[in-house]
C-alpha cells in the first residue's frame, strides 16, 4: 500500500507568517498531485495542484514546491490570514490510468490574529 | 449548480442497525466516490464508481455496499452497523481522472454508531 506522509499535523502561525507544510511520497512517477482545504463542517475543496515536471507552481499567496531528490512537495503559504485557518491535504494518485487519490493524513492550520 | 449533495448531514444508528447515505451531483460527472474521514487518518476510499451501473472497491471496502443505478446518484450502504463505523462520510465526483480528476467534495454526513 503506498502512503503518503505529511507534516506537521498541526501548525499554529501569527497573522502575516509563512506556512510550511510538506508531503512526502514513495512514488512520484505519477502525474498529478493535488492539494486539498477543508474548513471546520465542510468537505474538502481543491487548493492547488502540480506535476512532478514543475519545481514550483505558485497561484496568489500559495506555492508548491517540489524537492524531487527527496520526493517530497511543499506547500508554502506566505502573509497566511485568519481566514486560511482550516486542514490542509495533499494526494497523489495510486496508479496510473486511474482515478483514485491517496491523501496525506492532513495539516491543521490555525493562523493567530 | 448545487454541486454534490449528500443526505442526511447527520445520524445515529444502533448497532446491528442499517442505513443508507444518498450522494447525489449534477455536474454530470462520470466518477464518484466515498470516503471516510477519521481523526489522524485522513480520507479513506470506501468505493468508487467510473460510470452508471459500475462499482469497484476502494481502500478501506469492508461493512460496506455501494449501487449507482443512475449517473447522478452514488448509495452508500451499511447492512449492519458497528461502532468502528463511526465517521465522517464525504461523497465526490469527479469529470475524469488524471490532472482532468480534480474531486468536488459534499458537506459530509456524521455518522454515530452505538
Amino acid at each position: 500500500q503506498q502512503q503518503v506522509k505529511q507534516s506537521p499535523q498541526s501548525l499554529i502561525v501569527q497573522k502575516g507568517g509563512i506556512s510550511i507544510i510538506n508531503c512526502a511520497y514513495e512514488n512520484t512517477a505519477f502525474d498529478y498531485f493535488p492539494w486539498y482545504q477543508q474548513f471546520p463542517g465542510k468537505g474538502p475543496a481543491l487548493l492547488i495542484a502540480i506535476r512532478p515536471d514543475v519545481s514550483e507552481k505558485k497561484e496568489g499567496r500559495f506555492t508548491i514546491s517540489f524537492n524531487k531528490s527527496a520526493k517530497q512537495f511543499s506547500l508554502h503559504i506566505m502573509d497566511s490570514q485568519p481566514g486560511d485557518s482550516a486542514t490542509y491535504f495533499c494526494a497523489k494518485i495510486i496508479a496510473a490510468g486511474t482515478y483514485k487519490y491517496i491523501f496525506g493524513t492532513g495539516t491543521r492550520l490555525k493562523v493567530l490574529a | 449548480n448545487a454541486g454534490v449533495t449528500q443526505t442526511p448531514k447527520f445520524r445515529v444508528l444502533k448497532t446491528g442497525q442499517s442505513m443508507t447515505l444518498l450522494c447525489a451531483q449534477d455536474m454530470n460527472h462520470e466518477y464518484m466516490y466515498w470516503y471516510r474521514q477519521d481523526p489522524g487518518m485522513g480520507l479513506r476510499l470506501i468505493h468508487y464508481s467510473v460510470g452508471e451501473g459500475t462499482t469497484a472497491k476502494g481502500e478501506v471496502p469492508d461493512g460496506y455496499n455501494v449501487s449507482r443505478l443512475k449517473k447522478q446518484n452514488f448509495l452508500l450502504g451499511l447492512e449492519s452497523a458497528a461502532p468502528p463505523q463511526t465517521s465522517v462520510y464525504f461523497c465526490a465526483s469527479s469529470h475524469g481522472g488524471g490532472r482532468a480528476g480534480t474531486q468536488y467534495f459534499g458537506p459530509g454526513t456524521r455518522l454515530l454508531v452505538l
